[in-house]
C-alpha cells in the first residue's frame, strides 16, 4: 500500500458545483496532515490543515478519519479559480518534519 | 516579508556536468528540503537539513548532494548530472519546534534540463 493514495481524476466540474477528494494513508502514527493546492507550473501551497474534529476554512471542508486513516476536501460552490491540483499531505510523526505526499487530483472547473 | 526563493528558475546543462540549484530563505526557519517533481511521481524528497551542518539523505537522494553552513542555504548539487535528473526541483522550509508549526513553505522550483 501506498504512503498517501489519491485518485488522480481528473474531476470536471461546472462552477457552483460541489466536489470531494479523498485520500488515504499507511502509516497509523502519521500525526499531521495538511491540503496543498498546486497550480500548473507554479509550487505547492498551504490551503488547510486537517484535524481530528475536521475544520471548515469558507467553501472548503476538510475531514480525517483516524480509524480508516482517510482524509477528505470538499470544495462547495466551485469556481473556476479553484481550477488546480489537489495535494494531499502527511506528517509521519511529531519528531519528524518530513511531509509525505500524495500524487494530486487535479481538479477543472468548467465555465 | 519573509520569503524563499530559488535560482536559477531554469536551467539548460548537459550530462556530466556539476550543476548547483541555490535556495534562500529569509523566515529564519530550521528545516530546509529539496524535492524533485516528475510526471506520475509527485514531489519526492532529495534530501533535508534540520539545522546549520546536519544534512539527511531522502528517498531519492543518489546522485545529489547539499551543504549547510547557515540558516538561510541549502543548495543542491548534482554532481554529474544525468537526464534522468531532468525534472522540475521545489525547495521548501519550515520552523522548527517552538519556532511554529511543521507546514512547508515551497519555492517557486527550477526546472532543469540535462541533454
Amino acid at each position: 500500500r501506498k504512503e498517501v493514495e489519491q485518485d488522480p481524476g481528473p474531476f470536471n466540474v461546472p462552477e457552483g458545483a460541489t466536489v470531494a477528494f479523498n485520500c488515504t494513508y499507511s502509516n497509523s502514527a502519521s500525526q499531521s496532515f495538511f491540503w496543498y493546492r498546486q497550480d500548473c507550473r507554479k509550487e505547492p501551497k498551504l490551503l488547510m490543515s486537517v484535524y481530528s474534529s475536521g475544520n471548515e476554512d469558507g467553501r472548503f471542508t476538510a475531514q480525517l478519519n483516524r480509524a480508516s486513516q482517510y482524509i477528505s476536501l470538499l470544495i462547495r460552490d466551485s469556481k473556476l479559480s479553484d481550477s488546480a491540483t489537489y495535494l494531499c499531505v502527511v506528517t509521519p510523526s511529531t519528531s519528524n518534519y518530513k511531509l509525505t505526499f500524495g500524487k494530486g487530483t487535479l481538479l477543472t472547473v468548467n465555465p | 516579508d519573509a520569503e524563499i526563493t530559488q535560482s536559477p528558475r531554469h536551467k539548460i546543462t548537459e550530462t556530466g556536468r556539476q550543476v548547483t540549484l541555490a535556495c534562500h530563505q529569509t523566515w529564519n526557519h530550521n528545516n530546509m528540503f529539496w524535492y524533485r517533481q516528475d510526471l506520475g511521481h509527485g514531489l519526492r524528497l532529495i534530501h533535508y537539513s534540520y539545522g546549520v551542518q546536519d544534512t539527511n539523505k531522502g528517498e531519492v537522494s543518489d546522485g545529489y548532494s547539499v551543504s549547510r553552513s547557515n540558516t538561510e542555504d541549502l543548495p543542491l548539487t548534482l554532481e554529474s548530472a544525468a537526464s534522468s535528473q531532468t525534472s522540475v526541483y521545489f525547495c521548501a522550509s519550515s520552523g522548527a519546534e517552538g519556532q511554529g508549526t511543521d507546514t512547508q513553505y515551497f519555492g517557486p522550483g527550477t526546472r532543469l534540463t540535462v541533454l
